[in-house]
């Protein structure tokens, strides 16, 4: 069955901090991984996907097949990063539907 | 920047009612997606096409829901009759075709927020 598990509902940590925000899955295959992000009163986007190996603001996110996981981290936490973060999963090949996480709430405390 | 319509935005209405939402893609995306957020998940798929044939709607509860893409550019979501358990967020999303490995990122609409009372 493919799943996707956020551990943490509510995550807060201070300006400057580092921030960790968990993702595990179970997928029988070799899935894509995503984050996405939503900011308050905004639609649903994109923040950055495994196969890319890109930095988005800041962010960074592993793929470690043998823990099953993809965790999202940044060095230092912004204010403006408070936001819902949702890890989500899909099959490799074009175009299959996306199978999210419950996502985190990062609060970040000036 | 071309995005993803949705209309409308919130839909209040009472049990056994009929509904109908609205999704507008970015123009040329053959690949529609609707998905529903319950308060405190994420969002799950209800349906998907490409062009105007279903691909998935596998999780659709096909008694009371309905989805349909004409002309395969807008399309149209609709439940009947509507149930207190059907009160969540609809998402609409629209991705380029994709063609074999190539995953196309999903763009995603405002959403139509529904309360059944």
């Amino acid at each position: 069955a493919q799943r996707v598990t956020q551990p943490e509902k509510l995550l807060s940590v201070f300006k400057g901090a580092p921030v960790e925000l968990k993702c595990n899955y179970s997928y029988s295959g070799s899935p894509e991984l995503f984050w996405y992000v939503q900011y308050s009163r905004q639609r649903l986007q994109l923040l950055l996907r495994h196969i890319s190996r890109e930095s988005i603001k800041g962010f960074t996110a592993d793929l470690n097949k043998g823990e099953t996981s993809f965790h999202l981290k940044k060095p230092f936490a912004q204010e403006e990063d408070s936001a819902m973060y949702y890890c989500a999963l899909s099959g490799l090949s074009g175009n299959t539907p996306l199978v999210f996480g419950k996502g985190t709430r990062l609060s970040v405390i000036a | 920047e071309a995005e993803v319509a949705q209309s409308p935005r919130y839909k209040i209405t009472e049990k056994s009612q009929a509904v109908a939402f609205w999704c507008d893609p970015i123009s040329g995306h053959a690949t529609l997606y609707w998905y529903r957020q319950i308060l405190g998940q994420g969002p799950e798929l209800l349906v998907q096409f490409q062009d105007e044939s279903v691909v998935d709607d596998s999780q659709l509860p096909k008694d009371r829901f309905s989805a349909e893409r004409l002309k395969g550019v807008d399309s149209t979501l609709k439940i009947q009759p509507a149930e207190l358990g059907d009160s969540a967020m609809y998402l609409c999303a629209s991705s380029l075709r994709g063609t074999g490995n190539v995953w196309e990122t999903q763009y995603f609409g405002p959403g139509t927020r529904l309360l059944v009372l």
